[in-house]
């Protein structure tokens, strides 16, 4: 079975401050993928990034960066210079198994950035 | 494209109400997913489908079925709604293999059932 822990229920900071979010995941699998996805208040699902096991090059993509360290199961999820933009729900999730069985998600980090 | 499609957007249901959510894709894609959203909570996964007429079990599939007759739909049936199918349901896509490839997500439909 696969697990995915957001210990972080909600996170307020104030706008231009960097912010961590931290995702842990449990999988037996050798092959996985993790995803960070976005909701922001209007309730959609905003696709953020995908990283398979077998790279742990970390990723830089404007102000999001994402590191992935698979000897503490970690993948977490760096916003630089945060904005009120930013202020959202963050999932991590986790596709393993194999198979098409969809993904495994957090809790969720609810992230408030005040201005 | 317009990618994935749902209605309704809002619902209101009574008990032992029936309805079917609506879910189609015009990317082609092979794989198709239902999953749930509770307050403060992530997505679980009700049912998914690999391809026309396969539908498989998810974690939370009491309540719930679900048909694929073609690529493009996968509807979501509840029979004899109960107050806690109170959530937001959201369908996803993906392409040809579910691990590993992007699922795209509808808007959602927020359904509350009293």
């Amino acid at each position: 079975a696969q697990k995915v822990t957001q210990a972080q229920t909600e996170i307020s900071v104030v706008e231009k401050e960097d912010v961590t979010l931290d995702c842990v995941y449990e999988t037996r699998d050798t092959t996985y993928y993790l995803f960070w996805y976005k909701q922001p208040p209007s309730g959609e699902l905003v696709f953020l990034i995908r990283r398979n096991s077998f790279d742990e090059q970390n990723e830089i993509s404007g102000r999001y960066s994402w590191n992935f360290q698979k000897s503490t199961s970690s993948f977490n999820f760096t916003i630089t210079a945060s904005q009120v933009v930013d202020s959202a729900v963050y999932f991590c999730a986790l596709s393993a198994g194999g198979g098409a069985d969809g993904l495994t998600f957090g809790k969720g980090t609810h992230l408030i950035i005040q201005p | 494209n317009a990618g994935v499609t749902q209605t309704p957007k809002f619902r209101i249901l009574k008990i032992g109400q029936s309805m079917t959510l609506q879910c189609a894709q015009d990317m082609n894609h092979n794989y198709m997913y239902w999953y749930r959203q509770d307050p403060g909570m992530g997505l679980k996964l009700i049912y998914y489908s690999v391809g026309a007429g396969i539908t498989d079990k998810g974690e939370v599939p009491n309540g719930y079925n679900v048909s694929r007759s073609t690529t493009e739909d996968f509807p979501l049936r509840l029979e004899l709604a109960a107050p806690s199918q109170t959530s937001v349901y959201f369908c996803a896509s993906s392409y040809s293999f579910g691990q590993g490839n992007e699922q795209y997500f509808g808007p959602g439909t927020r359904l509350t059932v009293t």
